[in-house]
Order: C-alpha cells, then structure tokens, then sequence
C-alpha cells in the first residue's frame, strides 16, 4: 500500500519567512495530493491539493509543488503570520483512471508543527 | 449544511466498558472515514466505507473494535471492552466519490475526546 513520509517534524520560523515542508510518497499510481492543517484542539481542514498533471498550484501565500519522477511534493508558505501556527499534514491518493472506482482513501503523513514566532 | 457531525464530542469511560460513537456524515456524500488520533501515532485510518458497504478495515487494531454504517445517514464506531489505551481523538470524515472529477476532499467532523480510565 501507499506510504508517506513528511518532514520536519517541527518547524518554527519567525514571523514574515518562508516556511517549507516536504513529504515523499510511495506509489507510483498516486495522482491527489492535499495539505490539510489543523488547529489546535480543532479539526483538520483542506487548505489546497495538487494532482498529478500539475507541477504546482498557488493560493495566495500558499503553494504547493510536485515532482512525479522523484515522488515528491512540498508546501511552501510565504510571509509567515502567527494564525500559520498549526500542524500540517500531507495525504497522497490513488485514482483509477476514468471509468474505475475510487473511494477517496487517503494516506497522511506524519504531521509537521509549524510554530510562527511574532 | 451542518458539515460531518459526531457525538459524543467528549466520552470519559472506565475500562472494561463499551463505547459507541456516532458519525452523520454531510447529506449525499458516499465514503465515510473513521480516523484516530493520538500523539504519539498520529491520524491513524481505521475503516472505511463507500455506498455503506465497508471498503477496508484493515486499520482497525483490534477485535474490540467494529463498525457500522446501516444507511447513508449514519455510522458507529464500537469499542468493546474499552482499556485506556484506547484514548484517543476519534474523527469521522465524509467525501463525494459519485462523480468523475468530483473533488476528493475529505471534509472532518469535530472529532469525539475519548478518555479510558
């Protein structure tokens, strides 16, 4: 089955730099890849996801990359602000191709805390 | 709508008792997740279900643990007998897998505090 690996563990950075995380995954036949953040004592919630045919995709300060030959992609977060303290996960996902069944399974990462220091 | 709801949001327990949690995932979505976390483990799938039908549940740790999904409206996850290491976050999440191309976010519910003593 698809396993992913996320790092740092930890990460703290001052307010206004960039923060970067990256997670490898697994197989090969992945092809959905969401961040998720999560607030302390709250839910986790989509902030932005990639697929396979794109290379990268921005969202205001966020933006995600993906690299498919080395099975790797990372999330970058630019100008850093104290509400960006939260742990942040990695999933990866396997869909078949048009006409096959997918359920959504998603495999996360090990999480990242990113703490934001004012 | 009311997005993924569960109950309890917090089960305090003593060992040896049985637990049931409850997940209404949000109206027309057909794969429900049931996830745990802990800190040392992080979010941990434990089973899955599409059209009410369980998928996999090959993360479910033990025979104590089972779970249903009856209708499309709702879930329980069932611990029986609980032990303290049990303790956990339990998140129930919800997607719409009915269409090619339909978004694969996975939208989580608050989560059920669960504390065995």
């Amino acid at each position: 089955g698809e396993n992913v690996e996320q790092h740092p563990s930890t990460l703290s950075v001052q307010e206004g730099d960039s923060a970067v995380i990256k997670c490898t995954y697994s197989d090969s036949a992945s092809n959905y890849f969401p961040w998720y953040k999560q607030e302390l004592g709250k839910r986790p919630q989509l902030i932005i996801d990639i697929r396979s045919n794109v290379g990268e995709k921005k969202d205001q300060r966020i933006a995600v990359t993906l690299n498919k030959t080395a099975k790797h992609f990372s999330l970058h977060i630019t100008e850093t602000q104290p509400e960006d303290s939260a742990v942040y996960f990695c999933a990866a996902s396997r869909k078949l191709n048009a006409g096959g069944t997918s359920y959504g399974k998603l495999t996360f990462g090990q999480g990242t805390i990113l703490t934001v220091h004012p | 709508d009311a997005g993924v709801i569960q109950s309890p949001r917090h089960e305090v327990t003593e060992m040896g008792q049985e637990v049931t949690l409850r997940c209404k995932p949000i109206s027309g979505h057909n794969s429900l997740f049931w996830y745990r976390q802990t800190m040392m483990r992080g979010l941990e799938l434990l089973i899955y279900f599409n059209n009410n039908v369980p998928i996999d549940d090959s993360g479910m740790p033990e025979d104590r643990f089972s779970a249903k999904m009856p209708n499309a409206s709702f879930s329980t996850l069932k611990i029986q007998p609980s032990e303290p290491r049990d303790s956990a976050v339990y998140f129930c999440a919800s997607s719409d897998m009915r269409r090619q191309g339909s978004s694969y976010e996975q939208y989580f519910g608050p989560g059920t505090r669960l504390t065995v003593t």
